[in-house]
């Protein structure tokens, strides 16, 4: 069965600070790699996929993750965060060759920038 | 583009009533997904339909549980009898092709007393 680890359930930065949320999914097949974030009172949205090629992704608002297949790691990060980040991330995976339909999420991280 | 809508946004029941959550995917969609969130818990995939056909409802939870897609377009998803262990947020989403980008709804707070 899939499952996907989020190392961090709080993270508490300031503003300008550099960011990294680690994800490590398992799965012994090929995978789709996602990161959503629900800011307050919204939608899940869709921040990046990764489905194949280039394993560094970028995605909205300067976000961007790495996929490491030897680690089965997809970390997302961004240089410098803003307020506006504050929000709670999701990573999710998807086996490409069979299992279930649906997305597999990871417990989320709570993400606080302080001005 | 209106985007996946779910009604009602909070349910308040008691134990041993009936629930029906609704979802609207976006148009043209045919491809609709139910998942859960138990609080303190991640998001669990519950099914997918394809158009009006249920495609996996390998995480549909037992029996009480019943999901319709009439039509290919809306969704519901009814809970008989809830039992407080069914409190959480319940999300849709939509996608035109299962390999896309899921789009997801803004949820349906059930809390079951």
């Amino acid at each position: 069965a899939q499952s996907v680890s989020q190392h961090n359930h709080h993270v508490i930065l300031s503003e300008a600070a550099s960011l990294e949320l680690g994800c490590n999914y398992s799965y012994g097949g090929t995978v789709n790699l996602f990161w959503y974030v629900q800011y307050p009172g919204q939608h899940l949205q869709l921040l990046l996929k990764y489905f194949s090629g280039d394993p560094l992704v970028k995605g909205i608002k300067g976000f961007e993750a790495e996929f490491i297949k030897s680690k089965f790691s997809f970390n997302l990060r961004k240089p410098s965060v803003q307020w506006s980040d504050t929000a709670e991330y999701f990573c999710a995976v998807r086996g490409s060759g069979g299992g279930a339909d649906g997305l597999t999420f990871g417990k989320g991280t709570h993400l606080i920038i302080q001005p | 583009e209106a985007g996946v809508t779910q009604f009602p946004s909070h349910s308040v029941i008691e134990k041993g009533q009936t629930v029906t959550l609704r979802c609207d995917p976006i148009s043209g969609h045919d491809n609709l997904y139910w998942y859960r969130r138990v609080m303190g818990k991640e998001i669990k995939f519950l099914l997918h339909f394809v158009k009006e056909s249920k495609q996996d409802e390998s995480g549909m939870p037992n029996n009480r549980f019943l999901a319709e897609r009439t039509g290919g377009t809306y969704s519901t998803l009814k809970v008989q009898p809830a039992e407080l262990e069914d409190s959480g947020v319940y999300f849709c989403a939509s996608s035109q092709v299962w390999i896309q980008e899921q789009f997801f709804g803004p949820g349906t707070r059930l809390t079951v007393l």
